[in-house]
Order: C-alpha cells, then structure tokens, then sequence
C-alpha cells in the first residue's frame, strides 16, 4: 500500500479534461515539492510535472499541476487517446527519508 | 539530448546476486544524482535507491538495505546496483533515472531491464 494515494483509474472521453489527485501527508506532500509522471505502455516513464506545478522543456501545457496542503492534482485537458497509460505522483518523505510514489492511476481515454 | 541504457538484468535463483549497470550519456554524469526505480509486475513504481553526484552519498528503500548496494563510475558515466541476497519479491524491471537538481525529481528514464528471482 502506497504511502501516497492515488484513484486507481480515471476515464474521459477524447477532447475532454481530466483530473487526478494524490494525497498524502505532512511528511511528504505537506512539506515538499511534488513531480507527476507519464509511463505509456511499452515506454519509459516521463516526467510532466515537478516543482508542483513546472513543466519540462517539451511537455504540453495540456498537462498542469497543483499542490494544495498535503494533497496535489494533475490536469490533463484535451485528451488524446496517445494519452492513455498509468500516472504517477511522487515526492519525497521527510519521516522515511526516501522518495516515494503514489500507487498509479490508469487513464482511459474512451 | 540524454540518454540511459540499462543492462545486466537475467533470471537469478533465490538467494542469488546480480549486478546491474546504467550507461548515461548526453549530460555531465557526476554532475547529478541518479536513482534506482523498480516496477513489479502489475504493481506501480517503487523506488530503490539513489547516489549522489559525488559518489559520497547514498540513501535505499528499507526493504533492499543491507543486500543491495548503489554505486558509480563517473570516469565510464556509469551507474551500477548490485543486488544479493535477492528474493521473489525483488522481481521487476529496474529502471535507471536521472535527477533534476533534487534526488525526489526525475526527468530521464531508461527503458529498464527485467530481473526475475525464481528457482
């Protein structure tokens, strides 16, 4: 069971927005910064978010982040059906002194 | 642009060691820290451990503490993890990864590389 909390999976139709949350606590999500994670089928995994809400030279603004407290959001506006995989969220732990990640949400663009 | 290349990934017995490796390129190695991050199968991303630029620094995952160690060559832009005493629950496909000024900040991935721990 992961320390962070993710929706197991989440769905929309093309063309539309989506919202997944990660929540955590004041060891992690509370104190620290938040990454967000794209691993399509068959690829490495990609990072599209970090900081919170800073994205990497060459990611969409379709993708958009937020931390709020100990929890954090990614928004994915205008779905693609290329976006369709899993979603991760991760920060670090202060208590665990690791950096952890959230238990993935799949995204099905329908 | 950046570039990682896993190897050494295989098929170990129970109790049995192995040693992976990460060739980097494309960026100044010793500049940055770099991470271990498992996948089990069906399972979610499950970090494993980090080194520091230096080499000097390193933090795990309580469950891999004391039978895997990280390490690197910043003279070959390589990074290793070797694995020992390994069990069936170490079975994933280990990627290598890249921090971002942070060790909790990721952004280059390689493509991972299988290891099964079965008898």
């Amino acid at each position: 069971q992961s320390v962070l909390t993710q929706p197991p999976s989440v769905s929309a139709a093309p063309g539309q927005k989506v919202t997944i949350s990660c929540s955590g606590s004041s060891s992690n999500i509370g104190n620290n910064y938040v990454s967000w994670y794209q691993h399509l089928p068959g690829t490495a995994p990609k990072l599209l978010i970090y900081d919170n809400n800073k994205r990497p030279s060459g990611i969409s603004d379709r993708f958009s982040g937020s931390k709020s407290g100990t929890s954090a959001t990614l928004d994915i506006t205008g779905l693609q059906t290329g976006d369709e995989g899993d979603y991760y969220c991760g920060t670090w732990d202060s208590s665990l002194t690791a950096v952890i990640f959230g238990g993935g949400t799949k995204l099905t663009v329908l | 642009e950046v570039q990682l290349l896993e190897s050494g990934g295989g098929l170990v017995q129970p109790g049995g060691s192995l040693r992976l490796s990460c060739a980097a390129s494309g960026f100044t190695f010793s500049n940055y820290a770099m991470s271990w991050v498992r996948q089990a199968p069906g399972k979610g991303l499950d970090w494993v451990s980090v080194i520091f630029g230096s080499g000097g620094n390193t933090l795990y995952t309580d469950s891999v503490k004391g039978r895997f160690t990280i390490s690197r060559d910043n003279s070959k832009n390589t990074l290793y993890l070797q694995m020992s005493s390994l069990r069936g629950e170490d079975t994933a496909v280990y990627y290598c990864a890249k921090g971002l000024g942070t060790i909790a900040v990721l952004d280059s991935w390689g493509q991972g590389t299988p290891v099964t721990v079965s008898s």
